[in-house]
């Protein structure tokens, strides 16, 4: 079975900082895939940035990059310059790469940017 | 905007009743996925189907149902619906055969029950 542990309820940060919000999961599967959504408060499912498990280089989507760590089993995402727009519930997910899976989802992260 | 559509948006019904939920996947995207959000259970996996047919099972209640469509979309059957059906839908669909395999959100469908 797969599990996404997502420890930090909420957190604030600065407009224009960087902030990191982490992610740890497991599974028992070689081969898998990590993803982040938004959520802003008007509810729709925003899909960021993937990781797969056999990449070497660590994801980057614009201002959003995955620190990933395999060995450690963490997959943290990293928003750089942080926008007023950026708050919103940040959810982590997982599935395995054996056909189409389905995801896997941790309780998630709510972020504010305070001006 | 992700090019998944689910219709309606909000739903208000009273308890016992049935509702169908709709969506229409991206084009060319022959997975669709069914998710429940609610506060106390967060995001959930309720049931997946492939080019028509089902392909996953996840914790979806006996008295809900779904079916995919010869042309793609889906719609997901709540019946005898109970206080705690109230929760956010999501259908989500994804491309076959790519390794990525993104599953793309439509903006979910809110359903109280009354």
């Amino acid at each position: 079975a797969q599990k996404i542990t997502q420890t930090q309820p909420g957190m604030f940060v600065q407009e224009k900082e960087a902030v990191t919000l982490d992610c740890t999961y497991d599974t028992s599967d070689p081969s898998y895939g990590l993803f982040w959504y938004k959520q802003p408060s008007s509810g729709e499912m925003i899909f960021l940035i993937y990781q797969g498990s056999y990449d070497q280089q660590n994801a980057t989507e614009g201002r959003y990059s995955l620190n990933f760590q395999k060995a450690r089993k963490s997959a943290n995402l990293v928003i750089s310059a942080s926008q007023l727009g950026d708050s919103a519930m940040y959810f982590c997910a997982m599935r395995r790469n054996s056909g189409n899976t389905p995801l896997v989802f941790g309780k998630g992260t709510r972020l504010s940017v305070i001006a | 905007d992700s090019g998944v559509t689910q219709t309606p948006k909000h739903l208000i019904t009273a308890t016992g009743q049935r509702v169908t939920l709709r969506c229409s996947p991206r084009s060319g995207d022959l997975s669709v996925y069914w998710y429940q959000q609610s506060l106390d259970q967060g995001l959930q996996f309720l049931i997946q189907y492939y080019n028509g047919e089902e392909r996953a099972k996840g914790n979806i209640l006996e008295r809900f149902s779904a079916q995919q469509f010869p042309d793609l979309h889906s719609e997901l059957n709540l019946s005898s619906l109970e206080l705690g059906d109230s929760a956010l839908y999501f259908c989500a669909s994804s491309v076959a055969d790519s390794r990525q395999n993104i599953q793309y959100f439509g903006a979910g469908t809110r359903l109280s029950v009354l």
